[in-house]
């Protein structure tokens, strides 16, 4: 079964428009993990947060983290359409023997140029 | 190698046989993972290996599947007596660590199963 879900499940948008995306999920967390997958391919890193942030920036991305929610949300500023994908959050399950990630259902992107 | 390198890429087996998908992770990853992700889903996972040990097999769905790593590097997924449900794409990953410490993983671009 799967730890976190997206929402939404899909989203389309203008390119120069922003994305925005949620990840709930159920258990406590070390840390929380977005990934993207485009069509086809593998999946590709894109940012951590830790248990004991809140806000975290890479480039156009913008990730914010509410443990009290248990809450996540992914934000694509000035999108292109180079960022159509399937974009997947990822939890690392605290207090548990498990080292893998555990992933949500993910969130598809298409950003119309 | 400079990625993690999954084959077959593409495999289509006829209901009832044996495939096997190998993975080679970046040279030097400690942790191994292998997840299974049907379309249109997130990764599922199967199990984990640090270095040649099998720590977890939890999200193995059946004894027909089994995993192995016997040096440490390059790992095998094998799936005996293959049934329409197994049709997904098989991803490695690998990392550093585990990730408990935050360690970035890597994935490979997927061997995608289809049992006919």
């Amino acid at each position: 079964s799967q730890q976190g879900e997206e929402d939404p499940q899909a989203l389309s948008i203008q390119e120069g428009e922003n994305a925005t995306m949620n990840c709930s999920y159920k258990t406590s967390i070390n840390n929380l993990q977005w990934y993207r997958q485009n069509s086809g391919r593998g999946l590709v890193h894109l940012i951590l947060i830790r248990s004991n942030e809140r806000e975290k920036h890479s480039g156009r991305l913008r990730v914010t983290l509410d443990t009290s929610k248990k809450s996540s949300s992914l934000l694509i500023t000035a999108s292109r359409a180079a960022d159509t994908a399937s974009y997947f959050c990822a939890t690392d399950i605290r207090d548990t023997g498990r080292r893998a990630l555990t992933f949500g259902s993910g969130t598809r992107l298409q950003v119309q140029p | 190698g400079a990625g993690v390198s999954q084959s077959p890429r593409y495999k289509v087996a006829k209901r009832g046989q044996d495939v096997a998908l190998r993975c080679d992770p970046i040279s030097g990853h400690v942790s191994l993972f292998w997840y299974q992700q049907a379309l249109g889903q997130g990764p599922e996972f199967l199990t984990y290996f640090q270095n040649e040990a099998q720590l977890d097999k939890s999200g193995l769905p059946s004894d027909r599947f089994f995993a192995e790593r016997p040096e440490g590097s390059v790992s095998t997924l094998k799936i005996q007596r293959t049934q329409k449900e197994d049709s997904a794409v098989y991803l490695c990953a690998s990392s550093l660590e585990g990730t408990s410490s935050g360690n970035t993983i890597y994935f490979g671009e997927g061997s995608w199963l289809t049992v006919v």
